[in-house]
C-alpha cells in the first residue's frame, strides 16, 4: 500500500488560510468517506483533528475543516495562528482492510 | 480521562525480539478496536496493525506480516505487539492508538525501539 501524497510543506501568515491536500486512489481516499487528519507538534503524539472527511472531534477549533473531491482530500486551516505550526498527516481506510497515512506536511506560520 | 501508556521499547540487536505494551484507562477497553502506528526518526507515520475489540479480527501492514503479532488482554486493559526478526528499518517510535482503522484517537505517548548492533 503506497502512502498518500501530501505536499512537504505549506506556509502562511497569521490570520491567513491555508489548504493541505492529500491524494490517494479509488482504493482508499476515493472509495470511502474515511479520511482523517492529525496534528503533530515536535516531540509529541499525534492528535486527531478531523475524521470521516469533515467531522471535528469535540474540542477541536472550528478553524479546522475538511473536504474531499474524488481521490483527493483537503484540510483547511483558517485564521492561521502560531500554535498551528506543526506537522499534519492524513489517513484513509483502504479496500485491503488496512489504513494508510500520507507522508506529512510541515505547516509554517511566517 | 482517556489515557494510553506505551512501554517496552529499548535497544535490540538485528534479528532480536521485543514485546511492546499499551495500558489503557478511562474508557471501556473491551469495546474498542486498537492499533499500533510507528514513526521512524524524522519520518512520517506508518500504520502497523489493528485488532478488533474481541480480538477476532487482526490486520497487518504487508511489511510486518509474519514478523509482528498483535494481541490484547481485555481483563488487563492492555494491548501488545510482539516483534520478532527485527531489522534496522524497524527503528521507530511505536504508538498505540484507539480506533477502528477509520480514525485513531487518542494516541499513547509512544515508546522508542532502536534496532542496532
Amino acid at each position: 500500500q503506497s502512502a498518500l501524497t501530501q505536499p512537504a510543506s505549506v506556509s502562511g501568515s497569521p490570520g491567513q488560510s491555508i489548504t493541505i491536500s492529500c491524494t490517494g486512489t479509488s482504493s482508499d481516499v476515493g472509495g470511502y468517506n474515511y479520511v482523517s487528519w492529525y496534528q503533530q507538534h515536535t516531540g509529541k503524539a499525534p492528535k486527531l483533528m478531523i475524521y470521516e472527511v469533515s467531522n471535528r472531534p469535540s474540542g477541536v477549533s472550528n478553524r479546522f475543516s475538511g473536504s474531499k473531491s474524488g481521490n483527493t482530500a483537503s484540510l483547511n486551516i483558517s485564521g492561521l495562528q502560531a500554535e498551528d505550526e506543526a506537522d499534519y498527516y492524513c489517513s484513509s481506510y483502504t479496500s485491503s482492510r488496512t489504513a494508510v497515512f500520507g507522508g506529512g506536511t510541515k505547516v509554517t506560520v511566517l | 480521562e482517556v489515557q494510553l501508556v506505551d512501554s517496552g521499547g529499548g535497544l535490540v540487536q538485528p534479528g532480536g525480539s521485543l514485546r511492546l505494551s499499551c495500558a489503557a484507562s478511562g474508557f471501556t477497553f473491551s469495546s474498542y478496536g486498537m492499533n499500533w502506528v510507528r514513526q521512524a526518526p524524522g519520518k512520517g507515520l506508518e500504520w502497523v496493525s489493528y485488532i478488533s475489540s474481541n480480538g477476532r479480527s487482526i490486520y497487518y501492514a504487508d511489511s510486518m506480516k509474519g514478523r509482528f503479532t498483535i494481541s490484547r488482554d481485555n481483563a488487563k486493559k492492555s494491548l501488545y505487539l510482539q516483534m520478532n526478526s527485527l531489522r534496522d528499518e524497524d527503528t521507530a517510535v511505536y504508538y498505540c492508538a484507539r480506533g477502528d482503522l477509520t480514525r485513531f484517537d487518542p494516541w499513547g505517548q509512544g515508546t522508542l525501539v532502536t534496532v542496532s548492533s
